[in-house]
């Protein structure tokens, strides 16, 4: 069956960094492109950045270009997200989701179950 | 950058059809794929690729795409189907959620 795990979440101070993990089981990562959405408490779903399987490719939304980092290790079955000068609006859940299809109608098929990140001012 | 309108809410009775409009810029010309998310879980496709259906989602859900506007339709609808429900794109490699609409049954 397949899962998505994430963790590293937590509560933090503005302007610090955290890295946040998000382990895949039951099928091959390396065979799929890889996303992290964002939701803010209350609020409705955000797209923070895309990879592509072999991660030679990065996407990321413009609120997070030049903060956030996504990376992959397909060895580990580890997707990361590396976030740098927290803000208060990074404040949210955040979901690993697994990409399937092809170039203009990927869909997220898989999501994980959330990790809360909370950044204090 | 790319912007999906939804309703922020949609209300329908048990058993009738309840329909959720996604707008954006030449959206036909794009993919839409729909979730649905209920209280306290993460989103589950419910359509994809305009109006392709996953495995284990029931044939009440079904999709359209055309001109300017997507569209769920949920026929039959149930109370278990009560939940946000978003609207997804893809515009020059970045994907685009629409801000969801509250789907409810009563």
């Amino acid at each position: 069956e397949e899962q998505l795990v994430e963790s590293g979440g937590g509560l933090l101070q503005a302007g610090g960094s955290l890295r946040l993990s998000c382990a895949a089981s039951g099928f091959t990562l390396s065979s799929y492109e890889m996303n992290w959405v964002r939701q803010a408490p209350g609020g409705g779903l955000e797209w923070v950045s895309y990879i592509s399987s072999s991660g030679s490719s990065k996407y990321y939304a413009d609120s997070v270009t030049g903060r956030f980092t996504i990376s992959r290790d397909n060895a580990k079955n580890l997707l990361y997200l590396q976030i740098d000068g927290l803000r208060a609006e990074d404040t949210a859940v955040y979901y690993c989701a697994r990409a399937t299809g092809s170039s203009g109608w990927f869909y997220f098929d898989y999501w994980g179950q959330g990790i809360l990140v909370t950044v204090s001012s | 950058s790319y912007d999906l309108t939804q309703p922020p809410s949609v209300s329908v009775s048990p058993g009738q059809t309840a329909s959720i409009t996604c707008s954006g810029d030449k959206l036909g010309q794009k993919y839409a794929s729909w979730y649905q998310q209920k209280s306290g879980q993460s989103p589950v496709v419910v359509i994809y690729k305009d109006n392709q259906r996953p495995s284990g989602i029931p044939e009440r859900f079904s999709g359209s795409n055309s001109g300017n506007t997507a569209t769920l339709t949920i026929s039959g609808t149930q109370t278990t189907d009560e939940a946000d429900y978003y609207c997804q794109a893809w515009d020059r490699s970045t994907a685009v959620f629409g801000g969801g609409t509250k789907l409810t049954v009563l």
